[in-house]
């Protein structure tokens, strides 16, 4: 199966300031996937980032404010933008690997001050 | 997309045979079952995939009615380190597909 590399683990920002998560899969995939996991919840989807084409969003999320990068099929940016202390959450990014396996990422645990 | 409903925690003790069900009523036709484990400060990892019937590997067993509408998730003789969030999901398998995480079940295994 696919292995992702995420990072960084975690950060502790500023409000009002910007993140940009990294993941980097060892193989080639056509679609990425971004979540989001709010303290103590489940994963929500955010959006589903497609190499060469715009990513698609889940309702609630937006562009604005979770621009998404998909530059080639390794690798993918997720920015958390304009944070506020809401935006404190883990986010993971994950992969289809084959035969429907999903893999993800260890996820980054931001905390937003 | 298939809605799938699980309780929210269940407690158990080492080396009981551990049973988590999960409903998902509006199955479709191309629509597999996959359970996910998460552990704290980890993203989840595929436990077990099945279609129809059962499905057993070295970690679990899946048990899938013949109509589909629940599954369930079996962890032979459980330990302390079984203690975690257990995910159910429903979709069809592909790279082009997405999935949606529902509650999921805290297991806590005590001594």
């Amino acid at each position: 199966s696919a292995v992702i590399s995420q990072k960084p683990s975690r950060d502790i920002c500023q409000r009002g300031t910007s993140l940009t998560i990294q993941c980097q899969v060892d193989s080639q995939v056509t679609m990425m996937f971004w979540y989001r996991q709010q303290p103590g919840q489940s994963l929500t989807l955010i959006a589903t980032a497609n190499q060469g084409s715009e990513a698609t969003y889940e309702s609630g999320f937006v562009i604005d404010k979770f621009p998404i990068s998909r530059p080639n099929l390794t690798f993918s940016t997720l920015t958390v933008s304009n944070m506020s202390p809401e935006d404190s959450s883990i986010y993971l990014c994950s992969v289809e690997g084959g035969g429907g396996q999903y893999t993800f990422g260890s996820g980054t645990r931001l905390t937003v001050v | 997309l298939a809605k799938t409903t699980q309780p929210i925690s269940m407690d158990s003790y080492e080396g009981q045979e551990v049973n988590i069900t999960c409903s998902h009523n509006n199955i479709a036709t191309n629509d597999y079952i996959t359970w996910y484990q998460q552990f704290p400060s980890q993203g989840p990892r595929f436990i077990i995939q099945g279609y129809k019937t059962k499905v057993t590997n070295e970690v679990a067993s899946l048990f899938i009615p013949a109509d589909r509408k629940s599954s369930t998730l079996s962890l032979p003789r459980v330990s302390l380190s079984d203690t975690a969030v257990y995910y159910c999901l429903v979709g069809v398998r592909g790279n082009f597909n997405k999935f949606y995480f529902g509650s999921g079940t805290k297991l806590n295994v005590k001594p």
